[in-house]
C-alpha cells in the first residue's frame, strides 16, 4: 500500500478538464510544500510536471496545474489531449526519517 | 542539456551481487542530488533513496535500507545502485534521476531492467 492515496484511474474527453487528487498526511503533503507530480507514458521513464505543489517546470505546458488544500494536493489538466493520456504520480516529502514518497498512480484515458 | 545515461540491462540469479550505473553530463554533477525509483512490472513508483555527489550525503527510503547501496564516484560524474544478493523480488526497472533539491527529480535516466532469476 502507497504513503500517498490517488485514484486508480480517471477518464475525461478532448477538451474538458480533470483533476487528480492525492491524499497523505500531515507528515507529509500537509506538512510541507514539497509536493511534485509527474507523468509516465507506457514504456517511458517520468517526466516532471509539476514541483513544489504548483510550479511548472520550463517546457511544460500551462494546461498543467498544481494545488493543495491540508493533506490533498491535486493536478488539474485543462483541455485534454490524446496526448495527455498516461499514468500520473504524485510525490511528497515526507521529513527526514522517510524522505520522499510517491502515490499509487493514477491512470487516465482520454475518451 | 541535463543527461543522465544508465547501464543497460541485466539478467542475474538469486544471491548474485550486482551495480547499476547512471552517468551524469550537462550539469555540475556536485551541485545536485541524485537517486533512485524501483518500479516493478506494472506497478507504480518507488523511492529508494538518493546522495548529494558534493559530500555524499546519502539518505534511504525505510523500505530500502539495509537491502541496497547508494554510491557516486564524482571524478566520473556516476551513481551506482548496488546489491550484494539479489532476490527474484528485486526483478524491476530502476530509474535514476536527479534534482537540485532533494524533494523531487527533474531529469530522469532511461532506466535500467534487473531481471532476477534462477
Amino acid at each position: 500500500q502507497s504513503a500517498l492515496t490517488q485514484p486508480a484511474s480517471v477518464s475525461g474527453s478532448p477538451g474538458q478538464s480533470i483533476t487528480i487528487s492525492c491524499t497523505g498526511t500531515s507528515s507529509d503533503v500537509g506538512g510541507y510544500n514539497y509536493v511534485s507530480w509527474y507523468q509516465q507514458h507506457p514504456g517511458k521513464a517520468p517526466k516532471l510536471m509539476i514541483y513544489d505543489v504548483s510550479k511548472r517546470p520550463s517546457g511544460v505546458s500551462n494546461r498543467f496545474s498544481g494545488s493543495k488544500s491540508g493533506n490533498t494536493a491535486s493536478l488539474t489538466i485543462s483541455g485534454l489531449q490524446a496526448e495527455d493520456e498516461a499514468d500520473y504520480y504524485c510525490c511528497s516529502y515526507a521529513g527526514s526519517s522517510t524522505h520522499v514518497v510517491f502515490g499509487g498512480g493514477t491512470k487516465l484515458t482520454v475518451l | 542539456e541535463v543527461q543522465l545515461v544508465q547501464s543497460g540491462a541485466e539478467v542475474k540469479k538469486p544471491g548474485e551481487s550486482l551495480k547499476i550505473s547512471c552517468k551524469g553530463s550537462g550539469y555540475s554533477f556536485t551541485s545536485y542530488w541524485i537517486g533512485w525509483v524501483r518500479q516493478m512490472p506494472g506497478k507504480g513508483l518507488e523511492w529508494m533513496g538518493i546522495i548529494y555527489p558534493g559530500d555524499s550525503d546519502t539518505r534511504y527510503s525505510p523500505s530500502f535500507q539495509g537491502q541496497v547501496t547508494i554510491s557516486a564516484d564524482k571524478s566520473i560524474s556516476t551513481a551506482y545502485l548496488q546489491w550484494s544478493s539479489l532476490k527474484a523480488s528485486d526483478t524491476a526497472m530502476y530509474y535514476c534521476a536527479c534534482g537540485v533539491g532533494s524533494e523531487y527529480f527533474q531529469h530522469w535516466g532511461q532506466g535500467t531492467l534487473v531481471t532476477v532469476s534462477s
